[in-house]
C-alpha cells in the first residue's frame, strides 16, 4: 500500500512566522501536490512537482513556495504566514497515470 | 477552463436508504478523466473510482455505483442501502491529462451524514 506521510496532523503558528509542511511518500512516485481544503471550496492546487527539484504553480500559489531535494519529499512553505492561509492542507503522490494517493492532512491554525 | 459542481452541500439519510450524489463537468478537452474521493472524518482522501471519457460504462462495485452521462456533462454517485459508515465527504473531480500524475480540479464536496 502506498503510504503518504504528512509531518503533523495538527500545527498553531503566529502571523509573520515560516511554516514548514512537510510529506513524504515511500512508493518512488515521480508526482507530488500540495492543495488545501476549504469548506465550500474543495481542494484546491498549490504547486506540484513531476521530479525532483522541478516544480510547477498551481492555481493559488501565492504566499506558498515549495521545496523537493529528494525524490520522496516534497515541503510546503508559508514564507510569511499569515491568519488567512488558516485551512487543512494535503499532500499527495502519484505514478504518471495513475490516481493520486493523499495523506491525512495536516490542519494549520494561524493566529 | 475546468469546472466541477457538486451542487448538493449536505445531504442527511437514514440507514438503509438509497442516496444519489450529483457532479456536474465542464471542459473542453475531448480526452479527459473523472474521479471520485471520499474524505472520512479521519481526514485523508480515499480514491474510489476513475472514469475516462471514452468509457460511459456504468459501474458497480458493491453498494456503490456511478452513472457517467456525456450528454448531459454528468459523473453521479449512488450508494444503495447506506450505511453509517458511508458518513463522509464525497469529492467528484476532473482531470484533463493523466501526464504527470494528473492534475486535479475538484467539486467543493457534498457531507453525506447517514443516521441510524
Amino acid at each position: 500500500d502506498v503510504k503518504v506521510t504528512q509531518s503533523s496532523r495538527y500545527l498553531v503558528k503566529r502571523t509573520g512566522e515560516k511554516v514548514f509542511l512537510e510529506c513524504v511518500q515511500d512508493m518512488d512516485h515521480e508526482n507530488m501536490f500540495w492543495y488545501r481544503q476549504d469548506p465550500g471550496l474543495g481542494l484546491r492546487l498549490i504547486y506540484f512537482s513531476y521530479d525532483v527539484k522541478m516544480k510547477e504553480k498551481g492555481d493559488i500559489p501565492e504566499g506558498y513556495s515549495v521545496s523537493r531535494e529528494k525524490k520522496e519529499r516534497f515541503s510546503l512553505i508559508l514564507e510569511s504566514a499569515s491568519t488567512n492561509q488558516t485551512s487543512m492542507y494535503l499532500c499527495a503522490s502519484t505514478r504518471r497515470e495513475q490516481p493520486q494517493h493523499f495523506g491525512d492532512g495536516t490542519r494549520l491554525s494561524i493566529l | 477552463a475546468q469546472k466541477v459542481t457538486q451542487a448538493q452541500t449536505e445531504i442527511s439519510v437514514v440507514e438503509k436508504e438509497d442516496v444519489t450524489l450529483d457532479c456536474v463537468y465542464e471542459t473542453r478537452d475531448t480526452t479527459y478523466y473523472l474521479f471520485w474521493y471520499k474524505q472520512p472524518p479521519s481526514g485523508e482522501l480515499v480514491f474510489l473510482i476513475r472514469r475516462n471519457s471514452f468509457d460511459e460504462q456504468n459501474e458497480i462495485s458493491g453498494r456503490y455505483s456511478w452513472n457517467f452521462q456525456k450528454s448531459t456533462s454528468s459523473f453521479n454517485f449512488t450508494i444503495t442501502a447506506s450505511q453509517v459508515v458511508d458518513s463522509a465527504v464525497y469529492f467528484c473531480a476532473l482531470s484533463g491529462t493523466m501526464e504527470y500524475g494528473n492534475k486535479l480540479v475538484f467539486g467543493a464536496g457534498t457531507i453525506l451524514r447517514v443516521k441510524s
